[in-house]
């Protein structure tokens, strides 16, 4: 099955500073989330991005499939960024396939 | 507003007591599909269901049943729960004329003692 892998697995940064995260997946997709799960558990969806860049607010995201990978962007983070940041794809089965996560720190 | 909903929130109960969690969604999608969440496993895929009585297994089936009778509905059944079930659950949904987006239900923390 597809395989998907995420950089960096642990993330600590200082209020402000931007962030880049990674997402590396096996084969081709038709559907890439990024979610972020804050620390009460709770899945929030941050963007929907088979392909292309995507912008709200501080965070984008940018997918190149052909490549078969994707960035989240992270700019003057705050605290209540931190939590874990999934990448999810679906293959052309029927599983949709978590990465592993990073976690990210963001220290005021 | 369009949501999916999962019932109880946190459970505590012990081996063998058969229990049921509730996932229901309001937007009319065809997919649905129920995760588990382990600290150093990541979420992993139990059950889904591409319709109304169309249900598959996922990653990690082995000690659950699901059901899908309603479009709406998809309910998780542990019919003799154990300890290693402990762990968070997760009810999703999408539509799959469109397969963008998939929808979280805010999960289920169930420990089985």
């Amino acid at each position: 099955g597809i395989q998907v892998e995420q950089s960096p697995p642990d993330l600590i940064l200082q209020e402000g500073a931007n962030s880049t995260l990674r997402c590396n997946f096996s084969d081709s997709v038709n559907n890439l989330q990024w979610f972020h799960q804050n620390p009460w558990g709770q899945l929030i969806n941050l963007f929907y991005i088979p392909s292309g860049t995507k912008q709200n607010g501080r965070l984008s995201a940018t997918t190149v499939a052909t490549e078969r990978y994707s960035l989240l962007y992270i700019s003057s983070s705050q605290t209540t960024d931190s939590g874990v940041y999934f990448c999810a794809v679906w293959g052309y089965g029927q599983n949709f396939v978590f990465g592993p996560g990073t976690r990210l720190s963001v220290l005021p | 507003e369009a949501q999916v909903t999962q019932n109880p929130r946190y459970l505590i109960t012990v081996t063998g007591k058969k229990l049921t969690v509730t996932c229901s969604q309001n937007m009319n999608h065809e997919y649905m599909s129920w995760y588990r969440q382990d600290p150093g496993l990541g979420l992993r895929q139990i059950y889904y269901s591409m319709n109304v009585e169309v249900t598959d297994k996922g990653d990690v089936p082995e000690g659950y049943k699901v059901s899908r009778k309603e479009k709406r509905n998809f309910p998780l059944i542990l019919e003799s729960p154990s300890p290693n079930q402990t762990s968070l659950y997760f009810c999703a949904s999408l539509a799959t004329s469109s397969y963008n987006e998939q929808f979280f239900g805010p999960g289920t923390r169930l420990t089985v003692l």
